[in-house]
Parts: C-alpha cells; structure tokens; sequence
C-alpha cells in the first residue's frame, strides 16, 4: 500500500513551459486535491475532486488545470508556467475528513 | 470562505516545558478541524483532529481543546521533546462531500531547545 504518490520530485521550468504534476493513490479515496505551499502562507488549496469526473476549484485555481478520469489519479497540469508559480505542491486524498498527503513536489519556474 | 488565524507563527520552549498554539475560525458551519505536524523537507502529517461535537480531546502528550461559541481551537503539547520541533499546521472544514476542503492557517514554527 504506498498511500499517496506524486511525481516528479523536483522540477525546474521556464517561463513558459507546460508541465504534468502527477499524484495517484492506492486507498480508494473518493476525494483528491492539490495545494500549494509558500513560506508563510501555510497551505492554500488549487483544486480539488469528490470523485471520478467531478473537480472544482479552490482558493488559487489561476493558471492551473486539473482532471479526474480514474479514482486512483489526479494529475495537475500547468499550462503556460509563471515564476509566481514556483513552490512546493502537495496532493493529498481523503476518505471522510482526513486527509492523507503525498510527498510533494519541489517546483522552480525561472 | 472559511478564514483560519493562528498565533504565534514562532513558537520556542524548553524541553519539557509546555506548548500551545491556538486557532480561530471564522465560519461557524465549520465542523472538523485537524492538526497537521510537518517536518523540514516532509509532507503534513495529521496529528489529532477534533469535531464540533466534542469540546477536547487527547493523545499521550497532545491534546485539542475547540470552543465553537468563541470560533477557536487550540492545540497543547506536554512535556515537549525536541523531536517535537517542526512547523505545525491548523485547519478548519465543513465536512462532507465537497465541503472535505480544508482551509488551514499560515502554522506555527516550533522549536524545542534542549
């Protein structure tokens, strides 16, 4: 049982560039999200999914795009990447309120 | 939305000594409210979670006290160690369905000198 994955580990774009965040899990989580975390601003919430073909956006949803084909993945997808959007992402997926996260993605736009 | 605040943003004890963190919320249909810890270069990990049906709860050196009248929950660690040195992390949701999201404050760097 590997809990929540999410690859890469790091990234390095240009300004510019698109790029595929991918995060699946393995515990049959109807929910999923994405959040991303700067320094001193905790964790804000991009986007989330209560299921299969159903998301919604959170609290910065700009500038990203996200799908939920199958309940295991959840990939968010950055399609023109900005220096604004340098951070670390995590996704996380819960069954009822908790939520499990993976182990995040290390972001650098130049 | 839900807005959560949390004070202090740096927190430094001794060893042994005791810690609090405290929380408010500002959206009363709020109903779950999580602790997260995270380690430096790690991902949150859930320490202990409270609903709004209960006042507090406890596990070994931590517990959550939550005061829906007055919107806010704290978070006490006893006799800390210095593996409980991290950033730690509150939230608030309204459970259920897409209300699962969380809004968590901006969390608390703790530091545990020995």
């Amino acid at each position: 049982n590997a809990g929540v994955t999410q690859t890469p580990k790091f990234q390095v774009l240009k300004t510019g560039q698109s790029m595929t965040l991918q995060c699946a899990q393995d515990m049959n989580h109807e929910y999923m999200s994405w959040y991303r975390q700067d320094p001193g601003m905790g964790l804000r919430l991009i986007h989330y999914s209560v299921g299969a073909g159903i998301t919604d956006q959170g609290e910065v949803p700009n500038g990203y795009n996200v799908s939920r084909s199958t309940t295991e993945d959840f990939p968010l997808r950055l399609l023109s990447a900005a220096p604004s959007q340098t951070s670390v992402y995590f996704c996380a997926s819960s069954y009822l309120d908790e939520q499990y996260f993976g182990p995040g993605t290390r972001l650098t736009v130049t | 939305g839900e807005n959560v605040e949390q004070h202090p943003s740096t927190l430094s004890v001794q060893e042994g000594d005791s810690a609090v963190i405290k929380c408010t919320y500002s959206d009363s249909a709020s109903n779950y409210f999580p602790w997260y810890k995270q380690e430096l270069g790690k991902r949150p990990q859930l320490i202990i979670d409270i609903r709004s049906n209960v006042g507090e709860k406890k596990d070994q050196r931590i517990a959550v006290t939550l005061n829906k009248t007055a919107k806010h929950f704290s978070l006490h660690i006893t006799e800390t160690q210095p593996e409980d040195s991290a950033v730690y992390f509150c939230a608030a949701s309204k459970g259920g369905g897409s209300n699962y999201k969380l809004t968590f404050g901006k969390g608390t760097l703790l530091t545990v000198n020995p």
